[in-house]
């Protein structure tokens, strides 16, 4: 079974910094790996999206990469703001086509 | 207007009531998901449906079903609702482009409290 595990379970950083979240799961047999944004109490959103065959994705301040073999991914937010706390979930696409979650990341930038 | 709606956002209910949460998607999207979210546990896995006729279950379908009425509409039933239902519920839609490319995107959420 598929385990996705996310370290650190909260953060809190004083706007400005750089910081990185950490994503590990146990199967490496995975089609894509997704990360997502959680606001209190809303849906998700999706962050970016990396195939298996990708070693990263972009998009604007947000870099992730996918270390497969390793069963690693991390999601790289540069010069953070105060409008970047959230919940942020790193979840896989396995067998059977459906994702499984870890429990996420809250982050807390504060002015 | 949202990709995927859900309706009510947010229900309050006795235990042993019958609820219908409902979940329609404007993405033309073959594939829908039911998911529930506990504080602390993440986000798992209800029910999945590919398409109108094929209904899958997910990691915690007990004390669940339910419905493709449509290719847009999904709907989930708790035929008697226990408290340990408390949760936040989501939908999900994604395509099958190209496989496995497409991202999953997601209603806002119905909180149901049962008491």
């Amino acid at each position: 079974k598929q385990e996705v595990t996310q370290i650190p379970a909260a953060l809190s950083v004083p706007e400005g910094e750089n910081l990185v979240l950490n994503c590990s799961f146990t199967d490496s047999a995975i089609y894509n790996l997704q990360w997502f944004r959680q606001d209190p109490g809303k849906g998700l959103t999706s962050l970016l999206l990396i195939q298996s065959s990708q070693r990263e994705q972009t998009s604007g301040r947000l870099n992730a990469s996918l270390d497969k073999s390793s069963g690693r991914s991390t999601l790289y937010i540069a010069a953070s703001q105060p409008g970047d706390s959230a919940t942020y979930l790193c979840a896989v696409l396995g067998g059977g086509s459906t994702l499984t979650f870890g429990k996420g990341t809250m982050l807390l930038v504060s002015p | 207007d949202a990709d995927v709606t859900q309706t009510p956002r947010n229900r309050i209910t006795k235990t042993g009531k019958r609820i219908m949460l409902e979940c329609s998607q404007t993405k033309g999207h073959d594939r829908m998901y039911w998911y529930r979210q506990d504080p602390g546990l993440g986000l798992r896995l209800i029910y999945y449906s590919f398409d109108v006729k094929d209904i899958n279950k997910g990691e915690i379908s007990d004390g669940y079903s339910v419905s493709r009425q449509a290719q847009a509409k999904f709907s989930l039933s708790l035929e008697s609702a226990i408290p340990n239902q408390t949760a936040l519920y989501f939908c999900a839609t994604t395509g099958t482009s190209g496989g496995y490319g497409d991202t999953q995107y997601f209603g806002p959420g119905t909180r149901l409290t049962v008491l």
